[in-house]
């Protein structure tokens, strides 16, 4: 079974500065997807990125960009210029795509609350 | 464009009684998801459809049962409810079956007293 591990509970970062949150998972699987997730106060769930195992390319979306490193099974997201909207629980999660059976769910680490500071 | 919608977006029962939650997918997708997501805690995979076909099971208790109808849509019945099951119910569409991300509804808060 898949674990997805983030380890800092809880982090905060003053505004327009640069936020790193970590992710490692364990797999024994070759091919899936990683994403991030976030959750602000609204509870909506958004999806921020996502990284194929098979593209040695870091995933960037505007603000927001991973470093994945699939030897080490690191995935972490990197919160550029970081605003005050970007208050959220972030969700690392994994999905592994074939196979069939239990392998299309989402698997969520238990979460990073990110604050903002003005 | 179209979200994921979820009705009712809360729901208060007492213990022992029933509740349907609803998911109106993402026009096109053809894959539901429903995840459980206790106070505090991370979202928790509990059923899946494909096709209006059960697709893969988790941690759904047998209280619990759901189907995909023909127009894609998804319902999620609970029955003799307990107060553990007091939680933000999410219900999530994809398209294609493992091919791609998963995008999210606003979630039902289900409150059992």
């Amino acid at each position: 079974a898949q674990t997805v591990t983030q380890s800092q509970p809880e982090m905060s970062v003053q505004e327009a500065e640069t936020v790193t949150l970590s992710c490692t998972y364990d797999t024994s699987e070759n091919n899936y997807y990683l994403f991030w997730y976030k959750q602000p106060p609204s509870r909506q769930m958004i999806l921020v990125i996502r990284q194929e195992a098979y593209k040695q390319q870091n995933a960037t979306e505007n603000r927001f960009s991973v470093n994945f490193q699939k030897a080490a099974k690191s995935f972490s997201l990197k919160i550029s210029d970081s605003q005050l909207g970007d208050t959220a629980m972030y969700f690392c999660a994994f999905m592994n795509p074939r196979g069939g059976g239990s392998n299309y769910k989402l698997t969520f680490g238990k979460g990073t609350l990110l604050t903002v500071n003005p | 464009a179209a979200g994921v919608i979820q009705s009712p977006r809360h729901l208060i029962k007492e213990k022992r009684e029933t509740a349907t939650l609803k998911c109106y997918p993402i026009p096109r997708h053809d894959t539901v998801y429903w995840y459980q997501q206790g106070p505090g805690q991370d979202p928790q995979f509990l059923i899946s459809f494909y096709e209006k076909m059960q697709s893969d099971k988790g941690s759904i208790p047998d209280r619990f049962s759901a189907q995909q109808f023909s127009d894609y849509h998804s319902e999620l019945n609970m029955s003799s409810l307990e107060l553990g099951d007091s939680a933000l119910y999410f219900c999530a569409s994809s398209f294609g079956q493992g091919k791609a991300e998963q995008y999210f509804g606003p979630g039902t808060r289900l409150t059992v007293t």
